[in-house]
């Protein structure tokens, strides 16, 4: 987990307000992983980003969701108009690139909705 | 069927047992990932296997492409031992993190 820092930890939000989740990778790394776990669930792939590109988000919800990964600053997992089907654990990753290398983890980004 | 499916669920030993964790996969995959999750707590990558076996400490992990099986040992348990051990597949060209396909973890309690 060293170095992926995801805040907030925890954040509550009532329905129908938005919730940003920030992710800054590991220094020295340009791919951002996001990932979520609902409750009682597995893991689940959202998306994958570079600098300023998204690569693949094959995984993410067609409505009210959307990721970035600026030029400078940390990746962003916006969700607009929160239901109470988002509360989950959202969790980042990162790596140096996308083939061959140890997967970093953050420590999760806990969202609740009520 | 869920592409990923790991054995046992859920796993109460003695401390000092060997653990054995197993997962079988349905895909073609470039890699396989072993990783811990502690209660309310992060994930820390423990393996990357493409093939045969690694060990780090107490923890053994081995694959087998052609069975589509891995397995993640634990030798002389402890109760720090105690965590979600969550396995997954990669699917992408040179087997990193994008389109990770994850097992639903086994629940591991070692009791002193």
């Amino acid at each position: 987990n060293a170095g992926v820092m995801q805040n907030p930890r925890h954040l509550v939000r009532r329905r129908g307000q938005e919730a940003r989740l920030r992710c800054s990778p590991m220094k020295g790394h340009s791919h951002v992983y996001w990932y979520r776990q609902l409750p009682e669930e597995g893991l689940k792939f959202m998306v994958y980003l570079q600098k300023e590109n998204i690569i693949d988000e094959s995984g993410m919800p067609k409505e009210r969701f959307s990721a970035e990964f600026p030029k400078e600053g940390p990746s962003i997992l916006r969700i607009q108009q929160v239901v109470r089907g988002d509360s989950a654990a959202y969790f980042c990753a990162s790596s140096t690139q996308s083939s061959g290398n140890t997967i970093y983890f953050g420590e999760g980004s806990w969202l609740t909705v009520v | 069927k869920n592409e990923v499916e790991q054995s046992p669920q859920n796993l109460t030993a003695q401390e000092g047992e060997f653990i054995t964790i197993n997962c079988s996969y349905s895909v073609g995959i470039s890699a396989l990932h072993w990783l811990q999750q502690h209660p309310g707590g992060g994930i820390v990558s423990l393996f990357m296997l493409s093939s045969g076996k690694k060990k780090h400490g107490r923890l053994i992990a081995t694959i087998n492409i052609q069975e589509k099986h891995s397995s993640l040992h634990i030798t002389a348990s402890h109760p720090r031992d105690s965590a979600v051990y969550i396995c997954a597949v990669s699917r992408g060209s040179g087997g990193g993190a994008d389109g990770l396909t994850f097992g639903k973890g086994t629940h591991l309690i070692i009791q002193p």
